[in-house]
């Protein structure tokens, strides 16, 4: 059964930082690309960055490109992503979700229960 | 404003069929797979529907889609109460490098 766990979301005020992590089990994690998807309060879903399976190849929505980074740890069967000068929009619930291939460009298919991220002075 | 576009809602009673359609351009629906979730309130989503008219093990033959160009349509048979949440088109844009979604569709079980 392929389960993910995401940790590290809480209240953060704006411009500080926070670092999510997304623990996988029940697949081979090496052998597909991740992403972090996100979900503002009573809004859709907006895919935030991805990664492939190596870490060769990674993405970011324009929205988040500069402040946050994405990386994995095919040893550890993680993900994180490190989210720098937070801001009021960045507020949201993250979801770790696996992607249905090897490479990034591709779309989604398991979902964790995603973790809260509050940004609030 | 979501890159793919989809109805807000649509409705039916119980044992009826509705259709969902979702919008895109030749840079994402018209060249890669459309995933479709649904997404009961206060859950994760969950994957419905994989390149393009998969379903993944579990889910009921009631739930079906195609694409056909730029569009795709989810399209959910002998509707039942449980059937009642918001369901997500999704696929990757490649012109923007980015994934997208659609912007929702809530469906109501009359």
């Amino acid at each position: 059964e392929v389960k993910l766990v995401e940790s590290g979301g809480g209240l953060i005020q704006p411009g500080r930082s926070l670092r999510l992590s997304c623990e996988a089990s029940g697949f081979t994690f090496d052998d597909y690309a991740m992403h972090w998807v996100r979900q503002r309060p009573g809004k859709g879903l907006e895919w935030v960055s991805g990664i492939s399976w190596n870490g060769g190849t990674i993405a970011y929505a324009g929205s988040v490109r500069g402040r946050f980074t994405i990386s994995r740890d095919n040893a550890k069967n993680s993900l994180y992503l490190q989210m720098n000068s937070l801001t009021f929009e960045d507020t949201a619930l993250y979801f770790c979700v696996k992607g249905s291939e090897l490479v990034v460009a591709t779309t989604a298919d398991y979902w964790g229960q995603g973790t809260q991220v509050t940004v609030s002075s | 404003q979501s890159v793919l576009t989809q109805p807000p809602s649509v409705s039916a009673a119980p044992g009826q069929k509705v259709t969902i359609s979702c919008s895109g351009s030749s840079s994402n629906i018209g060249n890669n797979f459309v995933s479709w979730y649904q997404q009961v309130p206060g859950t994760a989503p969950k994957l419905l529907i994989y390149e393009n008219n998969k379903r993944p093990s579990g889910i009921p033959d009631r739930f079906s889609a195609s694409k056909s160009g730029t569009s795709a349509t989810l399209g959910i048979t002998g509707l039942q109460t449980t059937d009642a949440a918001v369901y997500w088109c999704g696929t990757w844009d490649s012109s923007l490098s980015v994934g997208v979604f659609g912007g929702g569709t809530t469906v109501t079980v009359l």
